[in-house]
């Protein structure tokens, strides 16, 4: 049971134009969103977060978005650039106190063509 | 700071044979986590550490065992390899707080065969 959804295994984008990237979660639970992002033969880093009272945070070229009524939240990244392209996992809190684990989606793997 | 660190980076097994991950991190950080990410799937939890002397199974345990005597290392053990543990491996640690940031190694990629 994937609670966690990354439904676009690859996204391909243009130098300068938008990246989308989205993910839908089904646990109404989840208080806390994350997005990472990944090189090949390298660990995920850390991206950009958002908590479930808010519906936008923004970093930069980053901006991820929160709609909790739908149970989807997106990224955008603008303007892409070809260091952009990389695979990007969203994933989810799963309040337990100090038990927080992480639940993550299946990753998107971003290409942005020069 | 090194931050987290994993060995080796690569290496292939026996079926049967046994092996620990190392683990390591520099950032003084109570949680240790080791997941596992197969091809075109999430990164999927082991096990994790909420402290020294302390942890407790994730998502898929089966086959893996992990201590946890100092804060700074956090190893993986498998004892009996199959193939269905070829994966890529992953360490991460963060510190207490509101937000669930995590830190990750750069992997350990297993091959069993």
């Amino acid at each position: 049971d994937q609670q966690v959804k990354q439904n676009s295994p690859s996204l391909s984008v243009q130098e300068g134009r938008i990246s989308i990237l989205n993910c839908d979660y089904t646990n109404s639970m989840f208080d806390y969103f994350l997005w990472y992002k990944k090189y090949p033969a390298e660990g995920p880093t850390f991206l950009i977060s958002i908590s479930s009272i808010k519906d936008k945070n923004e970093d930069g070229r980053f901006t991820v978005f929160l709609n909790k009524s739908a149970k989807h939240l997106s990224l955008h990244i603008v303007p892409s650039q070809p260091g952009d392209s990389a695979v990007y996992f969203c994933a989810a809190r799963q309040y337990g106190g100090a038990t927080n684990k992480l639940i993550f989606g299946t990753g998107t793997l971003l290409a942005v063509q020069p | 700071n090194a931050g987290v660190t994993q060995t080796p980076k690569f290496r292939i097994l026996k079926i049967g044979q046994s092996m620990t991950l190392q683990c390591a991190q520099d950032m003084n950080h109570n949680y240790m986590y080791w997941y596992r990410q197969d091809p075109g799937m999430g990164l999927k939890l082991i096990y994790y550490s909420v402290g020294a002397g302390i942890t407790d199974k994730g998502e898929v345990p089966n086959g893996y065992n992990v201590s946890r005597s100092t804060t700074e290392d956090f190893p993986l053990r498998l004892e009996l390899a199959a193939p269905s543990q070829t994966s890529v491996y992953f360490c991460a640690s963060r510190t207490s707080g509101a937000t669930d940031t995590q830190y990750f190694g750069p992997g350990t990629r297993l091959t069993v065969l």
